[in-house]
């Protein structure tokens, strides 16, 4: 069956620009996370929804991150007035419960690169 | 902050068994161990987990001390296709727990012919 996709697999900003990414996570999973993953480091958490409540937001590194969820399935993660800093591999991950030993399913990620 | 600890690099030849293993000295008893491989410029994905018990699946084994202060991934018989970060994450059971993985910097397991 599928499994999470993520869109663009590929993104180039000019610092300062706004960027959105997009997640479908699979069909029925209540949970969704957003990790931001660095060159050559593990990914790292930054925000976590069930359903359409985003329950833990901690990770975010700056207020110019926001996530949401509206309907409970697709996600987006926008990056406001983008940074060189914030060049990393987003990557999206669903579960199919709340349960905290649930199996996270991961997407392919989306690079983003700001110049 | 990670809770676990593992080796930066590993090398296995083909064929042959590779054992990753994994430091986790203060677990606490309603917490997993999960492992979670990364291939190249792909997402994580999950092999096994387990909380006290030996595991194995069609990936892999899991074998999990008694004290549960390290455990050890079995993959039997490595290909090359396994060459990847592998990571080993102690992960909190719970209803108050969001779930959320929290991954260190793995094992880089370079499967050679």
């Amino acid at each position: 069956g599928a499994g999470v996709s993520q869109s663009p697999r590929y993104k180039v900003a000019k610092r300062g620009q706004d960027v959105a990414l997009r997640c479908d996570p699979i069909s029925g999973h209540v949970s969704l996370f957003w990790y931001q993953q660095a060159l050559g480091q593990g990914p790292e958490f930054l925000t976590y929804f069930q359903n359409e409540a985003q329950l833990d937001k901690s990770g975010l590194p700056s207020d110019r991150f926001f996530a949401e969820r509206p309907e409970g399935s697709v996600s987006t993660l926008k990056i406001q007035r983008t940074q060189q800093e914030d060049s990393a591999v987003y990557l999206c991950a669903s579960s199919l419960s709340i349960s905290g030993t649930e199996t996270q399913y991961f997407g392919p990620g989306t690079r983003l690169l700001v110049l | 902050d990670a809770k676990t600890t593992q080796p930066p690099s590993m090398d296995c030849a083909e064929g042959r068994a590779a054992n990753l293993p994994c430091n986790h000295s203060t677990i606490s008893g309603n917490e997993y161990v999960y492992w979670y491989r990364q291939i190249h410029s792909q997402g994580p994905q999950y092999i096994i987990h387990g909380l006290k018990n030996n595991e194995t699946n069609e990936m892999a084994s899991l074998i999990i001390t008694e004290d549960r202060k390290s455990s050890t991934l079995i993959l039997p018989h490595a290909t090359l296709r396994d060459t990847a970060v592998y990571y080993c994450i102690v992960r909190g059971g719970g209803s108050s727990n969001t779930g959320k993985l929290i991954f260190g910097q793995g094992t880089t397991l370079q499967v050679k012919p």
